[in-house]
């Protein structure tokens, strides 16, 4: 059983650009959330899709859209890329509440803005 | 708004040896409270969570973490360590049970023989 896949692993881009990150949740998960993690801090919340839908968001701005798909995969897309955007970008599947189920974690998407 | 404070940025440990790390969160309504840990070049995987319930909790390779309400904290040991334990470890909190985590700034755990 294939856990949460990311893609790519690694890229690079330059600042002002736009950037993709897919996501692929654990078999049987409904629920994807996206984190972004800088270097040598702990990851924070971007935002959480469920049944194609937002469903909850961090204070992260307009720049970071999302999108999921009928079949629970979902997109993170970043426009106008700044420096500071340089991060690991984690996705985490789940199905249901963490009451019974819990997150599983990618082993995330690098990217560089230079 | 909730906030989780790992107190100690970096924790040396000898192989065997106990380990205790130290996690102190701030919150107005009741949480959830979770352990992860993270090696190199992986996501995370969790070791436990606290719902509810008994406030010792056991999660996987030998970890525990003690949930205290007074002091607002959960801290994470493990009786003897072992060079593979060798890990960035993250305390978390939630304030509703979607999976919208947030996280401290971790504790690299580093055993040595």
């Amino acid at each position: 059983d294939a856990g949460v896949t990311q893609s790519p692993t690694h890229l690079i881009k330059t600042r002002g650009q736009q950037v993709t990150l897919r996501c692929s949740p654990k078999s049987g998960h409904d629920t994807v959330s996206w984190y972004q993690q800088a270097l040598g801090q702990g990851p924070q919340f971007i935002f959480q899709y469920y049944e194609e839908e937002e469903r909850q968001r961090g204070n992260f701005p307009d720049r970071f859209s999302g999108h999921q798909f009928p079949n629970y995969s979902s997109e993170l897309n970043v426009n106008a890329l700044l420096l500071g955007d340089s991060a690991l970008y984690l996705c985490a599947s789940s199905f249901g509440s963490l009451n019974t189920g819990e997150l599983f974690f990618g082993e995330g998407s690098r990217l560089t803005v230079l | 708004a909730q906030s989780v404070t790992q107190l100690d940025s970096q924790v040396p440990v000898f192989e065997e040896a106990p380990v205790e790390l130290r996690c102190n969160y701030s919150s107005s309504v009741s949480v959830y409270l979770f352990w992860y840990v993270q090696y190199p070049n992986q996501g995370l995987q969790l070791l436990l969570k606290y719902l509810s319930g008994s406030t010792l909790v056991k999660g996987i390779n030998g970890f525990e973490a003690e949930f205290n309400k007074s002091q607002t904290s959960f801290h994470l040991r493990k009786p003897s360590v072992h060079i593979s334990d060798t890990a960035e470890y993250f305390c978390a909190v939630s304030e509703d049970s979607w999976g919208k985590l947030q996280f401290g700034a971790g504790t690299q755990v580093v055993v040595t023989p």
